[in-house]
């Protein structure tokens, strides 16, 4: 059975830092895996997809890698805002389904 | 290009009643799936509806039913509502058969079961 970690779970910083968000997963037979963010109350807005065949993906101050073997990935992002504070989830892609991990609570403060 | 549209955004029900959530998709995509979010965690898959059948479901009971209608909006029902069917509710769609599709997800439902 597919289980999705992320650490840490809650992170704050000044702003200006650049961060390293944390994913794993048990199973390395994924389609891809894909970030999102989610900011208090609403839905889910995608960030970055890396199909398994990638090792990463770029947009913007945002960088995304991901090693299979290891049953890894991390979102990196750069030059941190205060806009970048909400609660940031990873999704592996198992079959039909997402996956889901329970999310990094980021606060960046100016 | 309308993204993936929920209603209503807020619904309040109390233990025992159903409740029908709405769902219509991205422009060109056929395939809609939900999510339970629980306050704190990740969302929860409940099931996927492609041309109008229930292709894949979650660990979920059956007081959670939907239907997939021949414009591809959804609905999710759940009957019989429990204090613990108080979550976000998450639709999310997708064109089916092009692997590794990137979903796009809608701004939910925030269900309060009172």
């Amino acid at each position: 059975k597919q289980e999705v970690t992320q650490i840490p779970a809650a992170l704050s910083v000044p702003e200006g830092e650049n961060l390293v968000l944390n994913c794993s997963f048990t199973d390395s037979a994924i389609y891809n895996l894909q970030w999102f963010r989610q900011d208090p109350g609403k839905g889910l807005t995608s960030l970055l997809l890396i199909q398994s065949s990638q090792r990463e993906q770029t947009s913007g101050r945002l960088n995304a890698s991901l090693d299979k073997s290891s049953g890894r990935s991390t979102l990196y992002i750069a030059a941190s805002q205060p806009g970048d504070s909400a609660t940031y989830l990873c999704a592996v892609h198992d079959t039909d389904k997402l996956i889901f991990g329970t999310g990094t609570r980021l606060q960046v403060f100016p | 290009d309308a993204g993936v549209t929920q209603s209503p955004t807020h619904l309040i029900k109390t233990r025992g009643q159903q409740v029908t959530l709405r769902c219509s998709p991205k422009s060109g995509h056929d395939t809609v799936s939900w999510y339970q979010q629980a306050l704190g965690q990740g969302p929860q898959f409940i099931f996927q509806y492609y041309e109008e059948e229930e292709r894949q479901r979650g660990n979920f009971p059956d007081r959670f039913s939907g239907h997939q209608f021949p414009n591809y909006s959804s609905e999710l029902n759940v009957n019989a509502l429990l204090l613990g069917d108080s979550a976000l509710y998450l639709c999310a769609s997708s064109s089916l058969g092009q692997g590794g599709e990137k979903l796009f997800f809608g701004s939910g439902t925030q269900l309060s079961v009172l």
